[in-house]
C-alpha cells in the first residue's frame, strides 16, 4: 500500500476551484511534486517544490503544503483538465520516492 | 530537447525474460536519476525503483525488491528494466522517467511513452 494517501475522487463544476490532498508522514518533511494523467496518455508534471510550474503549466494550477498534507490546487477549472492527478515524494525512508493512490477530477 | 524514448510493446509468456529499454537524449544522461514506473490495468502509478546511471546507483521500492532489475549503460544513454521469469501479474504499461539529481524518485519532469508488456500463456 502507498505511504501517502489521496482521495479516491472529487468533481468541480466548470470554472469552479478544486483542492485535491494527499497525505503522508514523508510530506513533513519533503515537498510533493504533482502529475495529471490522461486516458492513454504518459503521466504531465504540474507542480513541484513549494508551489513551481514547468514551463508550459497554466497558473490555474498551484501547489501548498501544510503538515503532513499536500495540496494541489485548480483554480477556474476547465474541461481539459478532467484527468487522474496524483502526487509523489519521498518515501519514509527518505532514500526512494512513492506515488499517491490518485485522484480523478470529474469537471461537471 | 529531452526526449525519453522506450522501447516497443512486448507479448510474453509466463515464465519467459524479458528486458525493456529506455534510451535518454537532448541532456546528460549520466547525471539524472531514472524511474521505472508501473501501471497496471486501469490502476494508478507505481515506482519501482531508480537508478543513477552517473554511477550506478540503484534503490528499489520494497514491493520490487528481487522482482525486477534496473541498470544503465551510460554509453549509449540507455536504462533497462529486466524480468528473469515473467508472471501474468506484471501485466502492466511501464514508464521511464528522469528526475533531479538532487532528488531521489520524485520530481519526474521527463516521461517515455511507455512500453505496454503483456503476459499470457
Amino acid at each position: 500500500s502507498s505511504e501517502l494517501t489521496q482521495d479516491p475522487a472529487v468533481s468541480v463544476a466548470l470554472g469552479q476551484t478544486v483542492r485535491i490532498t494527499c497525505q503522508g508522514d514523508s510530506l513533513r518533511t519533503y515537498y510533493a511534486s504533482w502529475y495529471q494523467q490522461k486516458p492513454g496518455q504518459a503521466p504531465v508534471l504540474v507542480v513541484y517544490g513549494k508551489n513551481n510550474r514547468p514551463s508550459g503549466i497554466p497558473d490555474r494550477f498551484s501547489g501548498s503544503n501544510s503538515g503532513n498534507t499536500a495540496s494541489l490546487t485548480i483554480t477556474g477549472a476547465l474541461a481539459e483538465d478532467e484527468a487522474d492527478y496524483y502526487c509523489n515524494s519521498r518515501d519514509s525512508s527518505g532514500r526512494r520516492g512513492v506515488f499517491g493512490t490518485g485522484t480523478k477530477v470529474t469537471v461537471l | 530537447e529531452v526526449q525519453l524514448v522506450q522501447s516497443g510493446a512486448e507479448a510474453k509468456k509466463p515464465g519467459e525474460s524479458l528486458k525493456i529499454s529506455c534510451k535518454g537524449s537532448g541532456y546528460s544522461f549520466t547525471n539524472f536519476w531514472i524511474g521505472w514506473v508501473r501501471q497496471m490495468p486501469g490502476k494508478g502509478l507505481e515506482l519501482m525503483g531508480i537508478i543513477y546511471p552517473g554511477d550506478s546507483d540503484t534503490r528499489y521500492s520494497p514491493s520490487f525488491q528481487g522482482q525486477v532489475t534496473i541498470s544503465a549503460d551510460m554509453s549509449i544513454s540507455t536504462a533497462y528494466l529486466q524480468w528473469s521469469s515473467l508472471k501474468a501479474s506484471d501485466t502492466a504499461m511501464y514508464f521511464c522517467a528522469r528526475g533531479p539529481p538532487n532528488d531521489y524518485g520524485a520530481n519526474f519532469d521527463y516521461w517515455g511513452q511507455g512500453t505496454l508488456v503483456t503476459v499470457s500463456s
